[in-house]
Formats: C-alpha cells, sequence, structure tokens
C-alpha cells in the first residue's frame, strides 16, 4: 500500500458526460500529480500540484481540470467525455515538488469506462 | 512522447532465473526510477538512481545507470512466479537540477515467470 488513496476505483459513463476523481495524497505530500494510462498512448503525465498550486502541465486536455485542495487532497474533472478518454487515471504524490531525487509515490488508479 | 524505450517488450523466463530489463532515454536526466504494475494494478516503486550513480541494490534488484549512453538496466536475481508483472522505467529530467516530478515512462517490459 502506497499511501496515495484514489475514489472510485472504477467508473463506467456515457460519452458527453463528467466525471471527477479524487486522491488523497500520502500524509505529509504535498505535491500531487495526475497520470493517464491508456493502451495506445502508454503512461502520460497530465498535471502536477504543489501545496495548492499548479506546478507543471503535461498533455492535458483542455475539457480535462484539476485542482489541489487545502488540506492537499486533489480532483481531477473530465468533462464532455469521448470514448477514447478510457483509461486507468493515476494519482501520485511526493514530499516536495522540486527536488532531484524525489521518489513519486501511486494510488491503485481508477479505471474509467466511457461508453 | 516516450523518453524511455525499455527492451525487451516481452521476457519469459523458469523461476529462480535472472531477468534482466534495459531502458534507454534521450536526454539529459535527474534521477530515474523502476515501477512494478501488477496486471490492470496501481504502480509500485521498486527504486531510484540518481544521475550521478552508477549502480544500485535493493534486495533481489539490481539497477545500473549508464548516462553516457542514456541507458538503464534492472536486474532481478533468483525470480519467483509473483515477480510476474509489467515493469517500466521512468526519467526525471527536471530543468536546472530540480525536478518536478514530471515523469516520463517507457512502454514497459511484460515480465513472465514461469513455475
Amino acid at each position: 500500500d502506497s499511501g496515495v488513496t484514489q475514489t472510485p476505483k472504477h467508473l463506467i459513463t456515457a460519452t458527453g458526460q463528467r466525471v471527477t476523481l479524487r486522491c488523497s495524497p500520502r500524509s505529509g505530500d504535498l505535491s500531487v500529480y495526475w497520470y493517464q494510462q491508456s493502451l495506445d498512448q502508454g503512461l502520460q503525465f497530465l498535471i502536477q500540484y504543489y501545496n495548492g498550486e499548479e506546478r507543471a502541465k503535461g498533455n492535458i486536455l483542455e475539457r480535462f481540470s484539476a485542482q489541489q485542495f487545502p488540506d492537499l487532497h486533489s480532483e481531477l474533472n473530465l468533462s464532455s467525455l469521448e470514448l477514447g478518454d478510457s483509461a486507468l487515471y493515476f494519482c501520485a504524490s511526493s514530499v516536495i515538488g522540486a527536488v532531484s531525487g524525489n521518489t513519486i509515490y501511486f494510488g491503485e488508479g481508477s479505471w474509467l469506462t466511457v461508453v | 512522447s516516450q523518453q524511455g524505450e525499455e527492451d525487451p517488450q516481452a521476457l519469459s523466463i523458469q523461476e529462480g532465473e535472472n531477468a534482466t530489463m534495459n531502458c534507454s532515454y534521450k536526454t539529459s536526466i535527474n534521477n530515474l526510477q523502476w515501477y512494478r504494475q501488477n496486471s490492470g494494478r496501481g504502480l509500485v516503486h521498486l527504486i531510484l538512481i540518481r544521475s550521478n550513480e552508477r549502480e544500485k541494490h535493493s534486495g533481489r534488484l539490481r539497477v545500473t545507470l549508464d548516462t553516457s549512453k542514456k541507458s538503464s538496466s534492472l536486474l532481478i536475481t533468483a525470480s519467483r512466479a509473483a515477480d510476474t508483472a509489467s515493469y517500466f522505467c521512468a526519467t526525471d529530467a527536471g530543468a536546472g537540477g530540480t525536478s518536478y516530478g514530471k515523469l516520463t515512462f517507457g512502454q514497459g517490459t511484460i515480465l513472465t515467470v514461469h513455475p
């Protein structure tokens, strides 16, 4: 158990809908990261927050947004869902967001299926 | 795009044998991390090696890093059926010697260990 908690574990929704994925980082970790794993794109970095502020952005679609709250949990919002958004979405956390040699711990992921 | 390219894509061995997986990358890095993923599950952090390190051990794992060749290898000694999983290398290439934890993953090696 990495200590990173993600909910829900599985989600099935229809195209055009909006979903919210939730993440609780490890106790004491200030940085939260979101990654997407799909069959065709592999594992891709989406976005990072550090202590409530957006720190880095990757291949995140405009239909997707995220935030980190004062209690450090994070949410990833996916809207206008398309079939191609079906993937495993990972949240990860680490203690410090800008130090080399920083171990990133991943949650179990949220399986999203868009039908 | 995937920075890390892993080789082989799939590896099948008998219990007790050693398994070696290789990872190549394209740009300078601050550190390289190896992860394991059991089928459809979360990513488990195995080991992190910094750019100024050449070799690191953790239990039955041995990781090497050759920054001149931009490559790394993961050796699992005396493999067990429970080692069956996908193994990913991930590079962290933050600018200026700092890292934001924006990991770039390879496509992974699927390891099957037969009892």
